[in-house]
Protein backbone atom coordinates (compact mmCIF):
# COMPACT_ATOMS: atom_id res chain seq x y z
CA UNK A 1 0.00 0.00 0.00
CA UNK A 2 1.24 3.51 -1.06
CA UNK A 3 1.53 5.82 2.39
CA UNK A 4 2.82 7.90 4.58
CA UNK A 5 3.30 7.49 8.09
CA UNK A 6 3.84 10.14 10.92
CA UNK A 7 5.47 9.54 14.52
CA UNK A 8 7.14 11.36 17.10
CA UNK A 9 4.56 13.96 17.88
CA UNK A 10 3.65 15.60 21.87
CA UNK A 11 3.59 17.52 24.32
CA UNK A 12 6.60 19.65 24.52
CA UNK A 13 7.63 22.77 26.80
CA UNK A 14 8.09 26.01 25.01
CA UNK A 15 11.70 26.21 24.27
CA UNK A 16 11.80 22.80 23.85
CA UNK A 17 12.76 20.44 21.09
CA UNK A 18 11.21 17.76 19.02
CA UNK A 19 11.94 15.36 16.20
CA UNK A 20 9.21 14.32 13.87
CA UNK A 21 9.55 11.18 11.51
CA UNK A 22 7.50 10.15 8.70
CA UNK A 23 8.08 6.48 6.96
CA UNK A 24 6.80 6.08 3.46
CA UNK A 25 5.77 2.90 2.00
CA UNK A 26 4.60 1.61 -1.35
CA UNK A 27 6.67 3.91 -3.96
CA UNK A 28 10.42 5.03 -4.70
CA UNK A 29 10.80 7.35 -1.72
CA UNK A 30 13.97 8.56 -3.49
CA UNK A 31 12.28 9.95 -6.96
CA UNK A 32 10.49 12.30 -4.42
CA UNK A 33 10.49 15.68 -3.43
CA UNK A 34 9.11 15.75 0.10
CA UNK A 35 7.16 18.51 2.09
CA UNK A 36 6.00 19.24 5.84
CA UNK A 37 2.54 20.89 5.90
CA UNK A 38 1.26 22.11 9.26
CA UNK A 39 -1.89 22.69 10.55
CA UNK A 40 -3.21 24.59 14.15
CA UNK A 41 -6.16 23.87 15.75
CA UNK A 42 -9.32 24.73 13.57
CA UNK A 43 -7.03 26.96 11.58
CA UNK A 44 -5.79 26.33 7.67
CA UNK A 45 -3.02 24.25 6.07
CA UNK A 46 0.89 26.24 6.90
CA UNK A 47 3.38 25.02 4.39
CA UNK A 48 6.70 24.31 6.61
CA UNK A 49 9.82 23.31 4.33
CA UNK A 50 10.73 21.29 1.31
CA UNK A 51 13.63 18.82 1.11
CA UNK A 52 14.47 18.07 -2.86
CA UNK A 53 16.31 14.60 -3.54
CA UNK A 54 19.49 13.30 -4.11
CA UNK A 55 19.54 14.61 -7.58
CA UNK A 56 19.25 18.08 -6.23
CA UNK A 57 21.95 17.68 -3.56
CA UNK A 58 18.96 17.05 -0.92
CA UNK A 59 18.56 21.27 -1.00
CA UNK A 60 15.95 22.74 1.65
CA UNK A 61 13.48 25.44 1.43
CA UNK A 62 11.83 26.77 4.86
CA UNK A 63 8.69 29.24 5.47
CA UNK A 64 10.42 32.26 7.38
CA UNK A 65 8.27 31.41 10.42
CA UNK A 66 10.38 28.30 11.00
CA UNK A 67 13.68 28.47 9.18
CA UNK A 68 16.93 29.19 11.55
CA UNK A 69 14.25 26.66 14.04
CA UNK A 70 13.27 23.95 11.91
CA UNK A 71 15.54 21.49 9.91
CA UNK A 72 14.22 19.01 7.44
CA UNK A 73 16.74 16.22 6.48
CA UNK A 74 15.97 12.54 4.88
CA UNK A 75 17.60 9.15 4.68
CA UNK A 76 16.31 7.42 1.42
CA UNK A 77 18.06 4.26 2.44
CA UNK A 78 15.52 4.01 5.23
CA UNK A 79 12.37 5.67 3.44
CA UNK A 80 12.38 8.22 5.89
CA UNK A 81 11.92 12.10 6.27
CA UNK A 82 12.12 14.18 9.14
CA UNK A 83 11.89 17.00 10.49
CA UNK A 84 14.30 18.60 13.60
CA UNK A 85 12.24 21.37 15.81
CA UNK A 86 13.83 23.19 18.56
CA UNK A 87 13.17 26.82 20.00
CA UNK A 88 9.81 25.48 20.28
CA UNK A 89 7.28 28.48 20.45
CA UNK A 90 3.23 27.63 21.55
CA UNK A 91 2.56 29.30 17.89
CA UNK A 92 3.97 25.66 16.69
CA UNK A 93 1.47 23.35 18.26
CA UNK A 94 -0.32 22.06 15.32
CA UNK A 95 -1.16 18.81 13.48
CA UNK A 96 1.77 18.22 11.10
CA UNK A 97 1.90 16.22 7.80
CA UNK A 98 4.29 14.58 5.92
CA UNK A 99 3.42 14.93 1.96
CA UNK A 100 4.58 13.78 -1.26
CA UNK A 101 5.67 15.87 -3.97
CA UNK A 102 4.70 14.70 -7.35
CA UNK A 103 5.72 16.93 -10.25
CA UNK A 104 5.70 17.05 -14.12
CA UNK A 105 7.96 19.54 -15.41
CA UNK A 106 7.73 23.21 -13.86
CA UNK A 107 4.25 21.64 -12.34
CA UNK A 108 3.69 19.79 -8.86
CA UNK A 109 1.63 18.85 -6.39
CA UNK A 110 1.00 17.64 -2.77
CA UNK A 111 -0.33 14.12 -4.17
CA UNK A 112 -0.13 11.61 -1.11
CA UNK A 113 -0.16 12.95 2.70
CA UNK A 114 -0.09 11.02 5.94
CA UNK A 115 -2.29 11.23 8.89
CA UNK A 116 -0.47 13.50 10.45
CA UNK A 117 1.12 13.73 13.78
CA UNK A 118 -0.30 16.30 16.78
CA UNK A 119 2.94 18.43 18.56
CA UNK A 120 1.60 20.45 21.35
CA UNK A 121 3.53 23.21 22.76
CA UNK A 122 2.82 24.24 26.38
CA UNK A 123 4.29 24.88 29.98
CA UNK B 1 5.86 36.56 -0.09
CA UNK B 2 2.98 35.96 -2.39
CA UNK B 3 -0.61 35.85 -0.75
CA UNK B 4 -3.45 33.60 -1.67
CA UNK B 5 -6.91 34.98 -0.77
CA UNK B 6 -9.97 32.76 -1.08
CA UNK B 7 -13.81 33.56 -1.26
CA UNK B 8 -16.11 33.55 -0.10
CA UNK B 9 -14.77 31.81 3.51
CA UNK B 10 -18.18 29.98 3.72
CA UNK B 11 -20.58 28.75 1.28
CA UNK B 12 -24.16 27.25 2.04
CA UNK B 13 -25.21 24.84 -0.99
CA UNK B 14 -27.59 22.34 -1.22
CA UNK B 15 -27.46 18.97 -2.84
CA UNK B 16 -27.82 18.90 -6.54
CA UNK B 17 -26.69 23.08 -6.47
CA UNK B 18 -23.28 24.38 -8.40
CA UNK B 19 -20.73 26.30 -6.30
CA UNK B 20 -17.50 28.08 -7.18
CA UNK B 21 -14.60 29.15 -5.34
CA UNK B 22 -12.65 32.03 -6.11
CA UNK B 23 -8.55 32.04 -5.34
CA UNK B 24 -6.92 35.38 -5.92
CA UNK B 25 -2.72 35.89 -5.85
CA UNK B 26 -0.93 38.95 -4.67
CA UNK B 27 1.22 38.70 -7.84
CA UNK B 28 0.90 36.62 -11.01
CA UNK B 29 1.44 32.92 -10.70
CA UNK B 30 0.78 31.90 -14.33
CA UNK B 31 -0.50 28.42 -13.68
CA UNK B 32 1.38 27.44 -10.74
CA UNK B 33 -1.95 26.32 -8.63
CA UNK B 34 -3.52 23.76 -7.03
CA UNK B 35 -6.47 22.70 -5.26
CA UNK B 36 -7.37 20.29 -1.83
CA UNK B 37 -10.21 19.17 0.11
CA UNK B 38 -10.16 18.32 3.24
CA UNK B 39 -12.62 16.94 5.57
CA UNK B 40 -12.77 17.06 9.16
CA UNK B 41 -9.97 15.17 10.70
CA UNK B 42 -8.40 13.80 7.70
CA UNK B 43 -5.42 14.67 5.71
CA UNK B 44 -6.27 17.22 2.46
CA UNK B 45 -6.44 15.33 -0.84
CA UNK B 46 -5.57 17.07 -4.05
CA UNK B 47 -8.55 17.90 -6.44
CA UNK B 48 -6.01 20.34 -9.19
CA UNK B 49 -3.11 21.08 -10.48
CA UNK B 50 -1.20 23.34 -12.92
CA UNK B 51 -4.88 25.43 -12.10
CA UNK B 52 -7.36 23.54 -14.35
CA UNK B 53 -5.41 19.47 -14.56
CA UNK B 54 -7.94 17.05 -12.79
CA UNK B 55 -5.66 14.46 -10.15
CA UNK B 56 -6.78 10.99 -10.95
CA UNK B 57 -9.50 9.44 -9.58
CA UNK B 58 -10.88 12.63 -8.60
CA UNK B 59 -15.06 12.93 -10.20
CA UNK B 60 -15.16 15.02 -13.18
CA UNK B 61 -18.00 17.13 -11.61
CA UNK B 62 -14.54 19.35 -10.28
CA UNK B 63 -12.76 21.66 -12.40
CA UNK B 64 -10.90 24.27 -12.05
CA UNK B 65 -9.81 27.32 -14.63
CA UNK B 66 -7.69 30.51 -14.46
CA UNK B 67 -4.21 32.27 -14.92
CA UNK B 68 -2.29 34.51 -13.69
CA UNK B 69 -4.10 36.07 -10.00
CA UNK B 70 -7.16 34.96 -10.68
CA UNK B 71 -8.64 31.35 -10.55
CA UNK B 72 -11.82 29.88 -9.79
CA UNK B 73 -13.11 25.71 -8.49
CA UNK B 74 -16.29 24.60 -9.51
CA UNK B 75 -18.30 21.84 -8.93
CA UNK B 76 -21.46 21.22 -11.04
CA UNK B 77 -23.31 19.15 -9.13
CA UNK B 78 -22.92 18.91 -5.54
CA UNK B 79 -22.95 15.60 -3.86
CA UNK B 80 -22.90 14.69 -0.07
CA UNK B 81 -19.18 13.94 -0.04
CA UNK B 82 -18.19 17.55 -1.62
CA UNK B 83 -19.40 18.97 2.04
CA UNK B 84 -15.94 20.06 3.40
CA UNK B 85 -13.10 22.50 3.22
CA UNK B 86 -11.48 23.51 0.20
CA UNK B 87 -7.44 25.40 -0.55
CA UNK B 88 -5.91 26.75 -2.85
CA UNK B 89 -1.84 26.64 -2.58
CA UNK B 90 0.12 28.54 -5.26
CA UNK B 91 3.79 27.08 -6.15
CA UNK B 92 5.34 29.95 -8.19
CA UNK B 93 7.74 30.90 -5.81
CA UNK B 94 8.59 29.96 -2.57
CA UNK B 95 7.52 29.74 0.21
CA UNK B 96 4.78 27.59 -1.06
CA UNK B 97 1.12 29.82 0.74
CA UNK B 98 -2.37 28.16 1.10
CA UNK B 99 -5.09 30.25 0.96
CA UNK B 100 -7.31 30.68 4.32
CA UNK B 101 -9.77 28.24 3.29
CA UNK B 102 -13.42 27.84 2.33
CA UNK B 103 -15.61 25.67 4.10
CA UNK B 104 -18.40 24.34 1.61
CA UNK B 105 -21.76 23.44 3.87
CA UNK B 106 -24.98 22.08 3.61
CA UNK B 107 -27.73 24.31 3.69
Amino acid sequence: EVQLLESGGGLVQPGGSLRLSCAGSGFTFSDHYMDWVRQAPRKGLEWVGRIRKQANGYSTEYAASVKGRFSVSRDDSKNSLYLQMSILKTEDTAVYYCVRVTSGGSHWHLDLWGRGTLVTVSS
Amino acid sequence: DIQMTQSPSTLSASVGDGATITCRASQSISTSLAWYQQKPGKAPKVLIYKASSLESGVPSRFSGSGSGTEFTLTISSLQPDDFASYYCQQYSDYPVTFGQGTRLEIK
